[in-house]
C-alpha cells in the first residue's frame, strides 16, 4: 500500500521568500504524484502532477516540484511567495491498479504568508 | 472552476438521520470518486465508480453507500448519522478508470448535531 508523509503541518514564510513544502512517499511500484492546493472554504485544485515523464514538474502559479526516486521525495517549491499563496497544500500518491484508482493524501501543510 | 458540481453546499442534520449528497462529474469523465475530509482523519478515499460500476473501495462505513447513474452523476448516501460523520465530503472525477488526474468539486459540508 502507498502512503504519503508531509513534513510540517504549518509553514510560515515572508512575502517574496522561497516556499518549500516537503513530501515523502512510500510505494512498492512506480507512483504517480500530485500536489493539490485548498483555499479556505474551497475544494482541491490541482497544482501539478508527476507521471513518470520529466522529473522536474512545473505547475500553475509558479510552483514546481522535483521527483527524486532515491529519496522517495516530491517536494514543492516556489521561488517567491505571494500573499495569495496562503492556503493548505496536499501531496498525494496513486498507483496503477487494474482494480481502480484512488489518491492517498498526506496530512497537509498550511502555509501562512507574512507581509 | 473544476467543472465538478456538488449539491448541497451545506447540510445540517441530526443524529440518526439519513442524507444524500449529489455529484455531477466534468463533461466526458466516466469515473467519480468520493472523499471525506475531517480534522482527525484528514482526506480519506471512500469509493470510486467507473461508468456505473464500483471500481475501488476505501474506508467507507457500512452505513454509507454510493451509486453512479446512467447519466454519470453520483450520489453518496449516509445513514444512521453520528456526530463523527460531520466532515467535508468531496466528489472528484476523471476521464478514465486508472491513474488519470482527478478534478475535485467544491465539497458538501455535513454537520451532524
Amino acid at each position: 500500500a502507498q502512503s504519503v508523509t508531509q513534513l510540517g503541518s504549518h509553514v510560515s514564510v515572508s512575502e517574496g521568500a522561497l516556499v518549500l513544502l516537503r513530501c515523502n512517499y512510500s510505494s512498492s511500484v512506480p507512483p504517480y504524484l500530485f500536489w493539490y492546493v485548498q483555499y479556505p472554504n474551497q475544494g482541491l485544485q490541482l497544482l501539478l502532477k508527476y507521471t513518470s515523464a520529466a522529473t522536474l514538474v512545473k505547475g500553475i502559479n509558479g510552483f514546481e516540484a522535483e521527483f527524486k526516486k532515491s529519496e522517495t521525495s516530491f517536494h514543492l517549491t516556489k521561488p517567491s511567495a505571494h500573499m495569495s499563496d496562503a492556503a493548505e497544500y496536499f501531496c498525494a500518491v496513486s498507483v496503477f491498479k487494474a482494480a481502480g484508482n484512488k489518491l492517498t493524501f498526506g496530512g497537509g501543510t498550511r502555509v501562512l504568508v507574512k507581509p | 472552476d473544476s467543472g465538478v458540481t456538488q449539491t448541497p453546499k451545506h447540510l445540517i442534520t441530526a443524529t440518526g438521520q439519513r442524507v444524500t449528497l449529489r455529484c455531477s462529474p466534468r463533461s466526458g469523465d466516466l469515473s467519480v470518486y468520493w472523499y471525506q475530509q475531517s480534522l482527525d482523519q484528514g482526506l480519506q478515499f471512500l469509493i470510486q465508480y467507473y461508468n456505473g460500476e464500483e471500481r475501488a473501495k476505501g474506508n467507507i462505513l457500512e452505513r454509507f453507500s454510493a451509486q453512479q447513474f446512467p447519466d454519470l452523476h453520483s450520489e453518496l448516501n449516509l445513514s444512521s448519522l453520528e456526530l463523527g460523520d460531520s466532515a467535508l465530503y468531496f466528489c472528484a472525477s476523471s476521464e478514465g478508470r486508472n491513474t488519470d488526474t482527478q478534478y475535485f468539486g467544491p465539497g458538501t459540508r455535513l454537520t451532524v448535531l
